[in-house]
């Protein structure tokens, strides 16, 4: 069955030190891949994707993730953390196979700032 | 700029009460989803539909029912509230197509508590 998984709960970084949030998926083919952010208080919003092409994707606020077709891994990465960062991030997978459309969101990764 | 609004932010509801949740879009978007967000859970669908008064059945469909008349609205029932269906419920709207390649878009959210 397709899975997403995000291994860190909880993640706590100083502000101005890099951030990678990690994302793994399980499925047999080349999904589609999202990262969205939630501010508190607030609905989701995507900040990248990956279809297709370059496996570096930019996304909105300074993030970036690398798709790893070996690893099954999509990680957002970001060079220096704001303390308006501090959100929870959740990376999603869109499954398209044998009669399946569907988005899976992970559970999750709440990301601290330091000051 | 693209929006999804949820008519209530907050909503304090009784044990049995039906309860109406009610979802707008502005972007004319076929496809419409409501999720339910509990801590340590994630995201999990309860409904969705891609086309006016057309529905489908999500991860976790027991206890709800939706509707969808107009195509900018999608409404969510609690057709006879209970104290486990107390949670954070997100409403999102994407374009034609298949969900799986469709970047979504959220409203705010209504936390919805039942005593």
């Amino acid at each position: 069955a397709q899975s997403v998984t995000q291994p860190d709960i909880h993640i706590t970084v100083s502000e101005g030190a890099s951030l990678e949030l990690r994302c793994n998926y399980s499925y047999g083919a080349t999904p589609y891949l999202f990262w969205y952010v939630q501010s508190p208080g607030q609905g989701l919003q995507l900040l990248l994707k990956y279809f297709s092409g370059d496996t570096l994707v930019q996304g909105i606020k300074g993030f970036e993730a690398e798709f790893k077709r070996s690893q099954s891994s999509f990680n957002l990465r970001k060079p220096s953390v704001h303390w308006s960062d501090a959100a929870e991030y959740f990376c999603a997978v869109g499954v398209f196979a044998n009669r399946d459309d569907k988005i899976i969101f992970g559970k999750g990764t709440r990301l601290h700032i330091l000051p | 700029d693209v929006k999804v609004t949820q008519s209530s932010r907050y909503l304090v509801k009784r044990t049995g009460e039906k309860v109406f949740l009610e979802c707008v879009q502005d972007m004319d978007h076929e496809n419409m989803f409501w999720y339910r967000q509990d801590p340590g859970l994630g995201l999990r669908l309860i409904y969705f539909s891609y086309d006016v008064k057309m529905k489908e059945k999500g991860d976790i469909p027991e206890g709800y029912s939706v509707s969808r008349e107009k195509k900018e609205r999608f409404s969510l029932i609690l057709e006879s509230a209970s104290t486990n269906q107390t949670s954070m419920y997100l409403c999102a709207s994407s374009s034609v197509g298949p969900y799986s390649n469709q970047p979504q878009h959220f409203g705010d959210g209504t936390r919805l508590s039942i005593l």
